[in-house]
């Protein structure tokens, strides 16, 4: 059973730039949850994939979007970024909405 | 003032004390995760729970819904153990609502 994967490990935009990021769900589970992590903050909440479908937002610009793919894999895209962007995007699988979730490593984002 | 208090913000201790970090929500939850992220940013699941209390080796986690309080105690701790611990209440069906974490340092 292999745990939940993100790519890239890091990357490098420029501001007004657009940049995907991937997350691949543990074995199993169907829904994907995205994060942001400013540094020396905790994370938030940016939204819920459940079954292809966007299951819950956070208090995100419609600039944040994401997808998720019928093998419950997923992308976080962020269009126009700007400097504050610059974070930790943790995704993190369940088996089902309500059930433990389970993190991957990060992509740690930087904005020039 | 924050959905989730954590306290304390900084705990620093010897190898072998018992540790209790605790946390304090103002959201109705359906459950609780307390998770463990190491510098690199990885972050683990330590416990989910929604009453009660669960134990995994040296760690335990207690939760009283009414009270609005969930607490992570740490028996015989260890060097391994240091991180920082974030207790992130579940909102609703899917959103978790992180708390500033507590940055645990334990000295040989």
């Amino acid at each position: 059973e292999t745990g939940v994967t993100q790519s890239p490990t890091h990357l490098i935009k420029t501001r007004g730039q657009q940049v995907t990021l991937r997350c691949s769900s543990q074995s199993g589970h169907n829904t994907v949850s995205w994060y942001q992590q400013a540094l020396g903050q905790g994370p938030q909440f940016i939204f819920q994939y459940y079954r292809e479908e966007e299951n819950g937002r956070g208090n995100f610009p419609p600039r944040f979007s994401g997808l998720q793919f019928p093998n419950y894999s997923s992308e976080l895209n962020v269009n126009a970024l700007e400097l504050d962007d610059s974070a930790l995007y943790l995704c993190a699988s369940s088996f089902d909405r309500v059930y433990e979730q389970y993190f991957g490593p990060g992509t740690r984002l930087t904005v020039t | 003032k924050n959905e989730v208090e954590q306290s304390p913000q900084n705990l620093t201790a010897q190898e072998g004390e018992f540790i209790t970090i605790n946390c304090s929500y103002s959201v109705g939850i359906s459950a609780l995760h307390w998770l463990q992220q190491h510098p690199g940013g990885g972050i683990v699941s330590l416990f989910m729970l929604s009453s009660g209390k669960k134990k995994h080796g040296r760690l335990i986690a207690t939760i009283n819904i009414q009270e609005k309080h969930s607490s992570l105690h740490i028996t015989a701790s260890h060097p391994r153990d240091s991180a920082v611990y974030i207790c992130a209440p579940v909102q609703g069906a899917q959103k978790l609502v992180f708390g500033q974490g507590t940055r645990l340092t334990i000295n040989p």
